[in-house]
């Protein structure tokens, strides 16, 4: 049973804005699921984009941003270029737990 | 600057232990609120937390691996240790460690180590 939730593909064309979702199994993600949100590309470290819903690291591309949205933890890209190109990966906090969900494919096309 | 680097073995024979290590620079694990983690992902398949461990050498595991998981820390060596018991062909992964400060915020990654189980 899956406990975290994301679509498993999305495409997107160049310029354009798309919105990731992650989802929990026992209701709606607060802010206190700390919702982080990561990227991962072939034969790279993984890269964390998003901590604690919607706050950024020093290297986050200003075109990413988190948020909740319908009871959900989102993360959207607005301007999306070619290379976020990428799976990326929401994680969730169960109380001293922490959960990853399935991981979205987004396509760039 | 922030760095991990996972080291292990490459080629593990199933029934074996995995002992893997997570050797790291750049933050202490004994600050308040650091911790480092171990993740995996299978080929093909999602990341799998499996365990952490804090400054406070507080421990948290997977719930359907603890049995076979023991997370340690050697804050002399800035390395954290991850040992796996009976490995199987499933536990084929790439296995990452990470860090985290204010106790839910990931940081940075190392570039992973991959890990087969076979015979």
């Amino acid at each position: 049973q899956t406990v975290v939730t994301q679509e498993p593909s999305l495409t997107v064309s160049p310029g354009g804005t798309v919105t990731l979702t992650c989802a929990s199994i026992t209701g709606a993600v607060t802010s206190g699921f700390y919702p982080n949100w990561f990227q991962l590309k072939p034969g790279q470290a993984p890269r964390a984009l998003i901590y604690s819903t919607r706050n950024k690291h020093s290297w986050t591309p200003a075109r990413f941003s988190g948020s909740l949205l319908g009871g959900k933890a989102a993360l959207t890209v607005s301007g999306v270029q070619p290379e976020d190109e990428a799976e990326y990966y929401c994680l969730l906090y169960y109380g001293g737990s922490w959960v990853f969900g399935g991981g979205t494919k987004l396509t760039v096309l | 600057q922030i760095t991990l680097k996972e080291s292990g073995p490459t080629l593990v024979k199933p029934t074996q232990p995995l002992t893997l290590t997570c050797t790291f620079s750049g933050f202490s694990l004994t600050t308040t609120a650091v911790g480092v983690g171990w993740i995996r992902q299978p080929p093909g398949k999602a990341l799998e937390c499996l365990a952490l461990i804090y400054w406070d050498d507080d421990k948290r595991y997977s719930p359907s691996l603890k049995n076979r998981l023991t997370i340690t820390k050697d804050t002399s060596k800035n390395q954290v240790v991850l040992t796996m018991t009976n490995v199987d062909p499933v536990d084929t992964a790439t296995y990452y460690c990470a860090v985290l400060s204010g106790s839910h915020i990931f940081h940075s990654w190392g570039q992973g180590t991959l890990v087969t189980v076979s015979s």
